[in-house]
């Protein structure tokens, strides 16, 4: 079975610029997690879907991030205008559903913005 | 507040022998779940073994066990006969209060294993 995927694996873009991240989850899976890594904040969740709906969304840092399902396939984490400190390691995970709580990491997007 | 301490950030083993990375943890439910993650230096989060808090007996797959002590609020992790492949960050973490029917992962700081050979 194919695991959690994510694209793209890295991304190298300038300030400004806009940034968009793509997941999708292991099928099957009504949950849906973004997540931020970084050496100084460790790994921080931003937001959290049930089924395509988003949950909670308070670890979003400001308005300059958005994230969407459009689908149960398909989540988009955007970044618009992005800046140096949004560099991070971005990780998709899923779950499949209440009481299958382990979640399954995407391989990451390493994203340095410069 | 619910929270995952992992008081190691190094660890140095060596090759072949055991490992028990410590994690304990706090909260005032009474249901909850703990789960230790892999991470190795090509970055992806491996998932390795849950235990759930009303699991009777201690959670085991493969090399890899956690050593639950309910009443010290403990979930060490323990790898038996280490190899070069394991060194990586390992992560525990709680399934945190219930919200909306989900429930969210409260992580630690990580551990970071180094086997020698």
């Amino acid at each position: 079975d194919a695991g959690v995927i994510q694209s793209p694996r890295h991304e190298v873009t300038e300030m400004g610029q806009e940034v968009t991240l793509r997941c999708k989850p292991i099928s099957g899976h009504d949950y849906l997690f973004w997540y931020r890594q970084t050496m100084m904040r460790g790994l921080e969740l931003l937001i959290y879907f049930n089924n395509n709906v988003p949950i909670d969304d308070s670890g979003m840092p400001e308005d300059r991030f958005s994230a969407k399902m459009p689908n149960a396939s398909f989540s988009t984490l955007k970044i618009q205008p992005s800046e140096p400190r949004d560099s991070a390691v971005y990780f998709c995970a899923s779950s499949l559903g209440q009481y299958q709580e382990t979640q399954y990491f995407g391989p990451g997007t390493r994203l340095l913005v410069l | 507040a619910q929270k995952i301490t992992q008081t190691q950030p190094g660890m140095f083993v060596q090759e072949k022998e055991a490992v028990t990375l410590d994690c304990t943890y706090d909260t005032s439910d009474q249901s909850y779940g703990l789960f230790w993650y892999k991470q190795p230096s090509s970055g992806e989060m491996i998932f390795l073994i849950y235990q759930g808090s009303y699991d009777e007996q201690n959670a085991t797959e493969g090399r890899y066990s956690l050593n639950f002590q309910k009443a010290r609020k403990s979930a060490n992790l323990v790898i038996s006969a280490s190899q070069l492949g394991d060194s990586a960050m390992y992560f525990c973490a709680m399934r945190g209060r219930p919200k909306d029917s989900n429930y969210q992962l409260i992580w630690g700081a990580g551990t970071k294993l180094i086997i020698k050979p």
